[in-house]
C-alpha cells in the first residue's frame, strides 16, 4: 500500500541554522509533492510544491528538492528563526483525476532562540 | 476574512448524539475535503466533492456522512457519535486541476463522552 514517512519526532535547532525534514514514500508515482506549515490547534497553510520533474524549488528562505529514485523529498529552512517553529507536512498528488492527496503525518521543528 | 471558516470551533457531545459540522468558502473553489487529524496519525480524508453532484468516501467514511448544500458549502455529520470520533476536523479546499493545493479551515475540535 502507499505511504508516506516523516520522522515523528520532533527536530530541535538553534536559530539561524539550517533546518533539514525528510519526506519518505514507497508505492507511489507521484506527480507533485507539496509542503504545509501547521501550528499548533490552525489548520495547516500551503507553503510550497515541487513537480516530479524538478530537482529543486526555492521560496524565499524555504528550499525543497525531489528526488523520485529515493523517493524522497528535503525541505530546507535557512538562517531559521524562532517564528519558524511548528509542524511540517509533506503530502502526495498523483497525476491521475483523483484530487486526493496523502499526508504525511508531520514532523515537528522547534527553533531555539 | 477568512476564505474557508468552520462551525463550530469547539464542541463536546455525548455518545450517540448527532453532530454536524459545517464550512464554508468564499475561494470559489469546487472541490471541497473533510479530513480528521489524530496525534501521530496525520491528516485522513473522510469525505471529497468534486462539485455539488459528486461526493465521494475518503479511506475513512464509516460513521460519517456530508451534504454539498452549494458549491461553498460542505457539511459533515456524525449520525451516532462515538468516543473515538473525538478528534480534530479540517474542511479544505482546492482548484480543480493539479496539483490540488489545500486551503484549509481553522478546525473544529470535537470531544465526544
Amino acid at each position: 500500500s502507499q505511504k508516506i514517512e516523516q520522522n515523528s519526532e520532533a527536530l530541535n535547532i538553534q536559530e539561524g541554522k539550517t533546518a533539514t525534514l525528510t519526506c519518505n514514500y514507497t508505492n507511489y508515482s507521484p506527480a507533485y509533492l507539496q509542503w504545509y506549515r501547521q501550528d499548533p490547534g490552525r489548520g495547516p497553510v500551503f507553503l510550497l510544491l515541487i513537480r516530479e520533474n524538478e530537482k529543486e524549488k526555492r521560496k524565499e528562505r524555504l528550499k525543497v528538492t525531489f528526488d523520485t529514485t529515493l523517493k524522497q523529498s528535503l525541505f530546507h529552512i535557512t538562517a531559521s528563526q524562532p517564528a519558524d517553529s511548528a509542524t511540517y507536512l509533506c503530502a502526495l498528488v498523483g497525476s491521475s483525476n483523483t484530487g486526493k492527496l496523502i499526508f504525511g503525518q508531520g514532523t515537528t521543528l522547534q527553533v531555539k532562540p | 476574512d477568512a476564505d474557508v471558516t468552520q462551525t463550530p470551533r469547539n464542541r463536546i457531545t455525548k455518545t450517540g448524539k448527532r453532530i454536524m459540522l459545517e464550512c464554508s468558502q468564499t475561494k470559489g473553489h469546487d472541490r471541497m475535503y473533510w479530513y480528521r487529524q489524530d496525534p501521530g496519525l496525520g491528516l485522513r480524508l473522510i469525505y471529497y466533492s468534486f462539485d455539488v453532484k459528486d461526493i465521494n468516501k475518503g479511506e475513512i467514511s464509516d460513521g460519517y456522512s456530508v451534504s454539498r448544500q452549494a458549491q461553498a458549502k460542505f457539511s459533515l455529520s456524525l449520525e451516532s457519535a462515538i468516543p473515538n470520533q473525538t478528534a480534530l476536523y479540517f474542511c479544505a479546499t482546492s482548484p480543480t486541476g493539479l496539483p490540488y493545493e489545500q486551503y484549509f479551515g481553522p478546525g473544529t475540535r470535537l470531544t465526544v463522552t
